[in-house]
């Protein structure tokens, strides 16, 4: 059991490229997040998802984009990366609005 | 505004030592509040969750208070160990009809030192 798991680990961008990162759970949850991780800043949101094809936006959604065709994975895109899209980013999932949210081990990701 | 205010920002103990972390919570309506830790590198994990009935919980050397009136958590950690060392996060679910978002607060950072 795989739990949450984000693809890459890892990734360095030069500004204005694009990329994707994925996430996907095994757990059937309905509700998936992203976040993004700043140092003293805490985890802000960035866009959720409460279901298979619905999307909305959280804290932070400026300058990302998500997707979720399947049940299992929710997408995150950076059109165009920009040095302040520096950051770790974490995926997470849950079954519904009272229980335990899972946590992905991170992407961290440099633009420069 | 939901919010989550936790304190101390960071902590340094003596191994063996215990400790206590903040927080304070106004996130309306409640549903649950849930303490994670997080070590370096790695997403959060839950360590254990309170609910709006419950006002201690025990789980091993950690043990989580909840004072619904004052709207405030705690967690004590007992006879600290190096692998303690990690940011510990309150979370709180909110029950409110379309409340699908958590609302985190900043963390304590926990350092346990030989």
């Amino acid at each position: 059991n795989a739990g949450v798991t984000q693809t890459p680990k890892f990734r360095v961008l030069k500004t204005g490229q694009s990329m994707t990162l994925l996430c996907a759970q095994d757990m059937n949850h309905e509700y998936m997040y992203w976040y993004r991780q700043d140092p003293g800043m805490g985890l802000r949101l960035i866009h959720y998802s409460v279901g298979e094809g619905t999307t909305a936006k959280g804290e932070v959604p400026d300058g990302y984009n998500v997707s979720r065709l399947k049940k299992q994975n929710f997408l995150l895109g950076l059109e165009s990366a920009a040095p302040s899209q520096t950051s770790v980013y974490f995926c997470a999932s849950r079954e519904d609005q009272s229980t335990e949210a899972f946590f992905g081990q991170g992407t961290r990701l440099t633009v420069v | 505004k939901n919010q989550v205010e936790q304190s101390p920002q960071s902590l340094i103990i003596l191994e063996g030592k215990n400790c206590t972390l903040q927080c304070n919570y106004t996130v309306s309506p409640f549903s649950n509040l849930r303490w994670y830790k997080q070590d370096t590198g790695r997403g959060p994990v839950s360590l254990t969750i309170m609910t709006f009935s419950e006002n201690t919980k025990s789980n091993g050397r950690y043990t989580a208070t909840l004072d619904a009136d004052t709207k405030q958590s705690s967690l004590h950690i007992t006879a600290s160990q190096l692998s303690d060392s990690a940011s510990y996060i309150c979370v709180v679910s909110s029950s409110g009809a379309g409340s699908y978002q958590l609302t985190f607060g900043k963390g304590t950072k926990l350092s346990v030192i030989p």
